[in-house]
Parts: structure tokens; C-alpha cells; sequence
């Protein structure tokens, strides 16, 4: 069942502009992850948060995770045409299956 | 390197012949993964291994097998492929002790 539900669907951005894409969730996590998706590839890790912590960054990106709203976000500072993809945001309940539970991504652009 | 690989990476067949989707890691990982996504669907879990010999059906398993007999090998079977199954296939795995997954670059299946 999906659980993470990112906002917007569609982001369309300047190069140099800051991109905040938001994922919601509905039941109880152990951590909260990104994943970005450059078209028909494979995806890959960008940033983990655990249920405990409410902020982490990791260059030019910094996610911050409610627990309160079951939701968390994720910022890219200074974007790069470079940072086009698919952003997916995937919830791990823990538990003895790794399962990570993903969003349907939002899908970023940013213009040179 | 270490990485995820997957073959075929791109599959055009018939409904009802059998065909094999292979994955293997050389990470050493215990924990392994097959997805498959859709537009508008997202990520959605088929099947896992926690380790070998060691396999569990994860949310859309119908119309799939898979088989841990290595460590390294986690490959997804179609018995019998049907249109519905027409789908981007990635596996992914983690160690056992980690949160975050690894991702292969996906097969691409066409079934008509």
C-alpha cells in the first residue's frame, strides 16, 4: 500500500532557485528517506532521517521530518539544471523487511 | 564497483512464455528486493530475501517467483507473463544492519 504522498506532482524551477518538495505519510516510521530517479534509471539514495531526528542536511540538501504531522520535506538549495529528476520520498517501518514504502515522486525541472 | 546489475535491461515477449529477470550484487548484502514501477503508482514491492534460502511475498506478488540460492543472486521469475505485468522492474538490496537500499537500473518488460 503506498504510503508516502509527495507535493507537489510537478516542479518547475531556475536554475540558482531553491526547490522544497514535501512527502506526507500515514502510519508510524522508523526513518524517512529521499531517493532521486534521473530518467528510465535506476534510483538512487540521497538522504536518510530517523523517526527520532527533525532536521538533517547533506550538502545543498536539508530534509526535515514531523512526526507530529506525519510529514517531512525536502529542500535543495542553489538547484543546478544537473538536480533534474524524480524525487521519491520512502517510508521504512522497521521491522524484520527492510520494506521501504515509496511516494509516487514529484518530478523536478529546472531551467538553465 | 560495487553496484546492483540487472539483465536484460530492456524485454520485449509474448503473454505466457516464461522468462527470467536476473539481479545480482557483489556487496555481499543479506537483504534483497524486487520493485516494480508504474506511472502513477510508484515503487511498489514484489517480493524479498532477508538472506539465503530465505524469501517473502511483499505487496504485489501475484504472477511471480523468485529463488535465493546465493547470497549474491536474487532473481524474479514469471512463470506464465501476462500484459498487466508490461512494468519497470528494479531489484535493490541492503545489508542487514543498514537502512538504506541500493538500486539496480532496472529492466524494462514489454509483454504483448
Amino acid at each position: 500500500s503506498q504510503q508516502g504522498e509527495e507535493d507537489p506532482q510537478a516542479l518547475s524551477i531556475q536554475e540558482g532557485e531553491n526547490a522544497t518538495m514535501n512527502c506526507s505519510y500515514k502510519t508510524s516510521i522508523n526513518n524517512l528517506q529521499w531517493y532521486r530517479q534521473n530518467s528510465g534509471r535506476g534510483l538512487v539514495h540521497l538522504i536518510l532521517i530517523r523517526s527520532n531526528e527533525r532536521e538533517k542536511h547533506s550538502g545543498r540538501l536539508r530534509v526535515t521530518l514531523d512526526t507530529s504531522k506525519k510529514s517531512s520535506s525536502l529542500l535543495i538549495t542553489a538547484s543546478r539544471a544537473a538536480d533534474t529528476a524524480s524525487y521519491f520520498c520512502a517510508t521504512d517501518a522497521g521491522g524484520a523487511n527492510s520494506k521501504l514504502t515509496f511516494g509516487k515522486g514529484i518530478t523536478l525541472s529546472v531551467r538553465p | 564497483e560495487a553496484q546492483v546489475t540487472q539483465n536484460p535491461r530492456y524485454l520485449i515477449t509474448v503473454t505466457g512464455k516464461k522468462l527470467t529477470v536476473t539481479c545480482s550484487q557483489n556487496m555481499n548484502h543479506e537483504y534483497m528486493s524486487w520493485y516494480r514501477q508504474d506511472p502513477g503508482l510508484g515503487l511498489r514491492q514484489i517480493y524479498y530475501s532477508m538472506n539465503v534460502e530465505v524469501t517473502d511475498k511483499g505487496d504485489v506478488p501475484e504472477g511471480y517467483k523468485v529463488s535465493r540460492k546465493e547470497k549474491r543472486n536474487f532473481p524474479l521469475i514469471l512463470e506464465s507473463p501476462s500484459p498487466n505485468q508490461t512494468s519497470l522492474y528494479f531489484c535493490a538490496s541492503s545489508p542487514w544492519d543498514a537502512d538504506t537500499q541500493y538500486f539496480g537500473p532496472g529492466t524494462r518488460l514489454t509483454v504483448l
